[in-house]
């Protein structure tokens, strides 16, 4: 079955700093990936996917994440925090059996930025 | 383009009622899914429709269930709601070619059961 875990609930960086939000997944074939965004009270946005087309995939407003077969991750990263990053980060595996569109999330780590 | 769109964006109903949920996917996007996030039970899977077809369902009792019409439109039912029903609502949509696994999510309805 497919899956994702976040590693950490909550993570809190200083405004500049890098982020590392942590994702490991379990699937029985080349999984797709993704990085969800939630600011308070909205709905998701897409940050970047993983498709096997390249393993360091560049995303939206800095953000990238290199997904690792050998270790089974797909962690997030960006160079320098912004305040504006301050929401809740998902994790997703598309469960691509029976040629369906389900998406599978992990349970979310709330990023903190401070100044 | 104009984004997935949800209607209401927020609802207020009592035990044992019932409530139709509205969502309007991306021009062009046949498939829609609907997904249940609280708290407690973070993001789950509630059901996808393409070509108004029901393709998969998750683990949700029978009072949950939805309908896609001819444009693509979707909505979904609760019937005899419960305490527990309470829980933001989110639909995405995706379109079946190239980049199908891709999922645009709209606002959300927030549901309020009391």
């Amino acid at each position: 079955a497919q899956s994702v875990t976040q590693l950490d609930s909550h993570v809190s960086v200083s405004e500049g700093t890098p982020v590392l939000l942590r994702c490991n997944y379990s699937s029985s074939y080349s999984p797709s990936l993704f990085w969800y965004v939630q600011h308070p009270n909205k709905g998701l946005q897409l940050l970047l996917k993983y498709t096997s087309a390249a393993t360091l995939v560049k995303g939206i407003n800095g953000f990238e994440a290199e997904f690792k077969k050998s270790e089974t991750s797909f962690h997030l990263t960006k160079p320098s925090a912004h305040m504006s990053d301050a929401a809740e980060y998902f994790c997703v595996v598309s469960d691509r059996r029976d040629n369906t569109d389900k998406l599978i999330f992990g349970t979310g780590t709330r990023l903190q930025v401070f100044p | 383009k104009a984004g997935v769109t949800q209607t209401p964006r927020y609802l207020i109903k009592t035990r044992g009622q019932q409530v139709t949920l509205s969502c309007s996917p991306i021009s062009g996007h046949r498939s829609v899914s609907w997904y249940q996030q609280t708290p407690g039970q973070g993001l789950q899977f509630l059901f996808e429709y393409f070509s108004e077809t029901q393709r998969n369902k998750g683990n949700f009792p029978g009072r949950f269930s939805g309908r896609q019409f001819s444009n693509s439109r979707s909505e979904m039912n609760v019937s005899t709601l419960e305490l527990g029903d309470s829980a933001l609502y989110l639909c995405a949509s995706s379109t079946r070619g190239q980049d199908q696994e891709t999922q645009y999510f709209g606002p959300g309805t927030r549901l309020l059961v009391l």
